[in-house]
């Protein structure tokens, strides 16, 4: 059974301040690697996902990278912005695409 | 382009009510994806479909659980009777494909008393 950490479970730090978020997983025969942002109360909004194949992905400030080998992918965050506080959830498909398990979240505070 | 859509985004029942969920995906995705998530937790899937296919129901609590997409567009979840362990949000999502990027809508808050 597939189960996903994400380390720390919460962060604080300055605006400014460029960070990395973990996530390490146990099967690494994934699929895919999809990283989202929860914000309170709403829904999860996709950030980045990444192919078995591929290494890294990157969208704007966010390098989202891959090591299928070691069961591990950071997510690094450029520059931090007060906008950027919310929890951010890791996910791995396994099973050939069929089930998306979830990591329980590294909830991020960016402070003035 | 208009993302997942669901309804209602907040409910609060008794205990032993019936309460259903609507879920609209975004056009064109043929794969359509009901969770349950707890406080503090990542989403749990319940349910996945394929077109109007349950493919994917191994963790849907089928006694007290259904769920249909009849057209293969809109899907409803229903909870008859509820309990109370049951609050929780209930997130639906959809994609292109299975194992594709998987898109969410805002949930639906439910409060069991």
């Amino acid at each position: 059974k597939q189960e996903v950490t994400q380390i720390p479970a919460a962060l604080s730090v300055p605006e400014g301040e460029n960070l990395v978020l973990n996530c390490s997983f146990t099967d690494s025969a994934i699929y895919n690697l999809q990283w989202f942002r929860q914000d309170p109360g709403k829904g999860l909004t996709s950030l980045l996902l990444i192919q078995s194949s591929q290494r890294e992905q990157t969208s704007g400030r966010l390098n989202a990278s891959l090591d299928k080998s070691s069961g591990r992918s950071t997510l690094y965050i450029a520059a931090s912005q007060p906008g950027d506080s919310a929890t951010y959830l890791c996910a791995v498909f396994t099973g050939g695409g069929n089930k998306l398990t979830f990591g329980t979240g590294t909830q991020l505070k960016v402070e003035l | 382009e208009a993302g997942v859509v669901q309804s209602p985004r907040y409910k609060i029942i008794e205990k032993k009510q019936p309460v259903a969920f609507w879920c609209n995906p975004i056009s064109g995705h043929n794969t359509l994806y009901w969770y349950l998530q707890n406080l503090g937790q990542g989403p749990e899937l319940l349910i996945r479909y394929e077109n109007e296919e349950a493919v994917d129901d191994s963790q849907l609590p089928k006694d007290r659980f259904s769920a249909e997409r009849l057209k293969g567009v809109d899907s409803t979840l229903k909870i008859q009777p509820a309990e109370l362990g049951d609050s929780a949000v209930y997130l639906c999502a959809s994609s292109y494909g299975q194992g594709d990027e998987q898109y969410f809508g805002p949930g639906t808050r439910l409060t069991v008393t």
